[in-house]
């Protein structure tokens, strides 16, 4: 069974303060991919990497940015977190031959910025 | 811009009733699909995938797929109301790429 594991269930963060999201997966996926979740607005791509230090912009990378130095870890980095990054944060991971194959997500991680 | 598309609800039915959730896809390149379950403040689980016209089952849950008309369903025979949550649908984005493209989810809700 493949396991991905989101390092934090529930984050408190205040304005302005560098957070770190981690994510270990370990099937040896090629692909990992970060998500931010929010109602109404379903599943948005933040950023995806389909090998180690390669790294690719979702749909809403602005903000944020990605670490990925080791093939099982792909951490999400708030430079500098803001309200409106509240939100539901889930990672994922998929083999490289992915065709017939789906994403796997950790738990997420509810992060609230104050 | 490749879309995929849910009614968002809520689709609310009776115990033991047929479920029916349907999904269209704007990208004819689109080949893979899959639904997945997410209960309130859940991450999403897999519950069915089909990349071939037709209907696949599995247990309770059917899923058909129709690439002429660009339509996938979800099917959940014998309703309960453990069944109750969002269900998103997945389309595979295609290409070199590996991404998943996602329907904003339709809440079910069953009734006891």
């Amino acid at each position: 069974d493949v396991k991905v594991t989101q390092s934090s269930r529930y984050l408190v963060k205040r304005t302005g303060e560098k957070v770190f999201l981690e994510c270990v997966q370990d099937m040896d996926h090629e692909n990992m991919f970060w998500y931010r979740q929010d109602p109404g607005l379903g599943l948005r791509l933040i950023y995806f990497s389909y090998d180690v230090k390669m790294k690719e912009k979702g749909d809403i990378p602005e903000g944020y940015s990605v670490s990925r130095e080791k093939k099982e870890r792909f951490s999400l980095i708030l430079e500098s977190a803001s309200t409106n990054q509240t939100s539901m944060y889930l990672c994922a991971s998929r083999p490289q031959s992915s065709y017939n194959s789906p994403l796997h997500f950790g738990n997420g991680t509810r992060l609230t910025v104050t | 811009q490749k879309e995929v598309e849910q009614n968002s609800g809520p689709l609310s039915v009776p115990e033991g009733a047929i479920a029916s959730l349907n999904c269209t896809y704007s990208d004819r390149v689109s080949q893979s699909f899959f639904w997945y379950r997410q209960y309130s403040g859940k991450s999403p689980e897999l519950i069915m995938s089909i990349y071939s016209n037709g209907d696949k089952e599995d247990g309770r849950f059917t899923a058909q797929l129709n690439k002429a008309s660009q339509y996938v369903s979800l099917l959940i025979r014998d309703s309960q109301p453990s069944d109750s949550a969002t269900y998103l649908c997945a389309a595979d984005y295609g290409g070199a790429t590996n991404k998943l493209i996602f329907g904003t989810g339709t809440l079910l809700a069953v009734q006891p």
